[in-house]
């Protein structure tokens, strides 16, 4: 596609349940970036993949944080027993060795 | 870690005015960024900047990155309402992770 799109747009979900975050890079785009914007504040570093592997892992906040890429292409966060601190826009980037375009962000709000 | 210093952390302006907004680091990058966000969107890329003392122009919009690798500015002339929105600069190594700056929030007043 032209750009980065992430699904769902918005998610409501109650405490302890799991989510799934999904992003589609730029085409061609070799890395892929997870980051977490909490209300009115900057954007948090989660997780970086080259391809298919993740060298950097060291912003996932605790072990209910996971993500996965396939195919080079889609990634997957996913949130297991969501807390309310979890609540926040969580936006994806993609780049080619240059400046990262960002997608408008899956807003989540754990209940 | 890293760390950007972001300032101002908001203006007031008045339609018409220039704004200048800027970023410092603790360490060396090789690419600074400039992104604005709008409310419930993402950030999206005005300018970017991969050279020491590079300055770059894109419309209204001008940038530099500084000599020293450790900061970089950003300049609005002629400012319109549309231009409200939160700022931020970015600075990256190579294919790694944006560390970014908290952001200037600009409010333009007609």
């Amino acid at each position: 596609g032209a750009g980065v799109s992430q699904s769902p747009s918005n998610k409501v979900t109650e405490k302890g349940k799991d989510v799934e975050l999904r992003c589609d890079p730029i085409s061609g785009h070799t890395a892929l970036y997870w980051y977490r914007q909490s209300l009115g504040q900057g954007l948090e570093f989660l997780i970086y993949f080259q391809g298919n592997s993740a060298p950097d892992k060291s912003g996932l906040p605790s072990d209910r944080f996971s993500a996965e890429r396939t195919g080079g292409s889609v990634s997957t966060l996913t949130i297991q027993r969501t807390q309310q601190e979890d609540s926040a826009v969580y936006l994806c980037a993609s780049s080619n060795l240059g400046a990262q375009y960002f997608g408008p962000g899956t807003r989540l709000l754990v209940l | 870690g890293q760390q950007l210093n972001q300032s101002p952390q908001s203006m007031f302006i008045q339609e018409g005015e220039d704004v200048s907004m800027n970023c410092t680091s603790s360490s060396i990058f090789n690419t600074w960024l400039w992104y604005k966000q709008d409310p419930g969107e993402g950030p999206v890329l005005l300018i970017a900047l991969y050279k020491a003392g590079e300055l770059t122009s894109n419309g209204r919009l001008t940038a530099q990155f500084g000599i020293t690798r450790k900061d970089s500015f950003l300049n609005i002339s002629a400012s319109i309402p549309s231009d409200v929105g939160i700022y931020f600069c970015a600075g990256s190594s190579g294919n790694t992770p944006l560390v970014f700056g908290k952001g200037t929030r600009l409010s333009v007043i007609a």
